[in-house]
């Protein structure tokens, strides 16, 4: 069974920073893109990151661009999100994805529960 | 950035009604880079559609995806109880990936 377990969230000051991880079991992780997702409090789904199966491509949102940074360890079978210069409108539930394909681009398969990050001003 | 725009933001039909919801993108995402998501009250979303129109892993037929270019639709045949929900479409054609705000399809 397909498992992502994220961690990591709480509260945190404006301009503060969080290292967001992911555990994934149950599938070959080193085969697949990551990707990360949040999710405002009664708002939509927003992108905010990925990388690919082999941690060398790595995209992000244009609203978390240079704050924010995606990296993964196949060793560990861990995606982590480095978040940081936090600003209220990053106050979010956090989800990891796993990506259908391995390149960094594609449609996310399984979704883990998600953590929650809380910015103050 | 490619804007995806649902519609309509809500829909009010009644169990084993036809569902079609609408997703237009700023510009071409391609022919098959297009996915649709659902996601319940209190849970995270699931992946029902890529590539325009294939069902993934246990997701029922009632469940059709179509579209290309700019113009997608998701199509639910016949609404199940459990399919009242709200729905994302997702493309992932341009850098970086951008969701659609989302269709709420409520029971009438």
């Amino acid at each position: 069974e397909v498992q992502l377990v994220e961690s990591g969230g709480g509260l945190v000051q404006r301009g503060g920073s969080l290292r967001l991880s992911c555990a994934a079991s149950g599938f070959m992780f080193s085969n697949y893109a990551m990707h990360w997702v949040r999710q405002a409090p009664g708002k939509g789904l927003e992108y905010v990151s990925s990388i690919s199966n082999n941690g060398v491509s790595t995209h992000y949102a244009n609203s978390v661009n240079g704050r924010f940074t995606i990296s993964r360890d196949n060793s560990k079978n861990t995606v982590y999100l480095q978040i940081g210069s936090l600003r209220p409108e990053d106050t979010a539930l956090y989800y990891c994805a796993s990506g259908l394909y391995d390149l960094w681009s594609g449609p996310l398969d399984y979704w883990g529960q998600g953590t929650p990050v809380a910015v103050s001003s | 950035e490619i804007v995806l725009t649902q519609s309509p933001g809500t829909l009010s039909l009644s169990p084993g009604e036809r569902a079609t919801l609408s997703c237009r993108a700023s510009q071409s995402v391609g022919r098959t880079y297009l996915a649709w998501y659902q996601q319940r009250p209190g849970q995270a979303p699931r992946l029902l559609i890529y590539g325009t129109s294939s069902r993934a892993a246990g997701i029922p037929d009632r469940f059709r995806g179509s579209g290309s270019g700019t113009d997608f639709t998701l199509t639910i045949s016949r609404l199940e109880p459990e399919d009242f929900a709200v729905y994302y479409c997702q493309q992932y054609g341009g850098s970086p990936l951008t969701f659609g705000q989302g269709t709420k399809v409520e029971i009438k």
